[in-house]
């Protein structure tokens, strides 16, 4: 069965740090890979997501991920946080044999919490 | 404005009483799923709908039943089979248009309490 783990549970960083949340999955073929946020109080909404070419994404607020197929990673990195980073993170994917239905796999998040 | 509405926001319910969880939505689109999302768990496939009065489940379906009689909505309802109820739900939905590459759009969410 197709999972997705994301290693860091829980992270705290200083305003102006460098962030990378890990995101492995499993599933041979090809696949199609997201990043979802959800803020304190606010609707999940997608940060980015990867279909396919360059395997280097860019987001919204200066997120980008990079899909790595030999590792199945998809890791998340901003050069620097503001503490309006502040929220929970979701790695998903769903496979090109299942897109047809939008099924997605997500990871268990991860709270990323920024101090000011 | 366009988007997904849950309602109520916050749900309280007694032990072995059904409820159901409102979802609608006004992007016109096709698919629209539930997913239960626990804290360290992530988000959880409950049921989805690609289609007017057709749904399929998903991967802890058990205790959980659903309708799709019209394409905006898409109610949940947890019944008194579902042995842990208490979770956030939320519902989300997706075009199928222009490819089937595309994202989900989720609600604000259903935070459930069964007491």
């Amino acid at each position: 069965a197709q999972s997705v783990s994301q290693h860091n549970h829980h992270v705290i960083l200083s305003e102006a740090a460098s962030l990378e949340l890990g995101c492995n999955y499993s599933y041979g073929g090809t696949v199609n890979l997201f990043w979802y946020v959800q803020y304190p109080g606010q609707h999940l909404q997608l940060l980015l997501k990867y279909f396919s070419g360059d395997p280097l994404v860019k987001g919204i607020k200066g997120f980008e991920a990079e899909f790595i197929k030999s590792k199945f990673s998809f890791n998340l990195r901003k050069p620097s946080v503001q503490w309006s980073d502040t929220a929970e993170y979701f790695c998903a994917v769903n496979s090109r044999f299942s897109s047809n239905t939008g099924k997605l796999i997500f990871g268990q998040g991860t709270t990323l919490q920024v101090k000011p | 404005d366009g988007g997904i509405t849950q309602s109520p926001k916050y749900l309280f319910r007694k032990e072995g009483q059904n409820v159901t969880l409102s979802c609608e939505q006004n992007l016109n689109h096709d698919a629209m799923y539930w997913y239960r999302q626990d804290p360290g768990q992530g988000l959880r496939l409950i049921y989805y709908s690609q289609i007017v009065n057709d749904f399929q489940k998903g991967d802890i379906a058990e205790g959980y039943s659903v309708s799709r009689e019209k394409k905006e909505s898409f109610p949940l309802t947890v019944t008194s089979a579902q042995k842990n109820p208490t979770a956030f739900y939320l519902c989300a939905s997706r075009t199928e248009r222009a490819g089937p590459y595309n994202e989900q759009f989720f609600g604000p969410g259903t935070r459930l309490t069964v007491l």
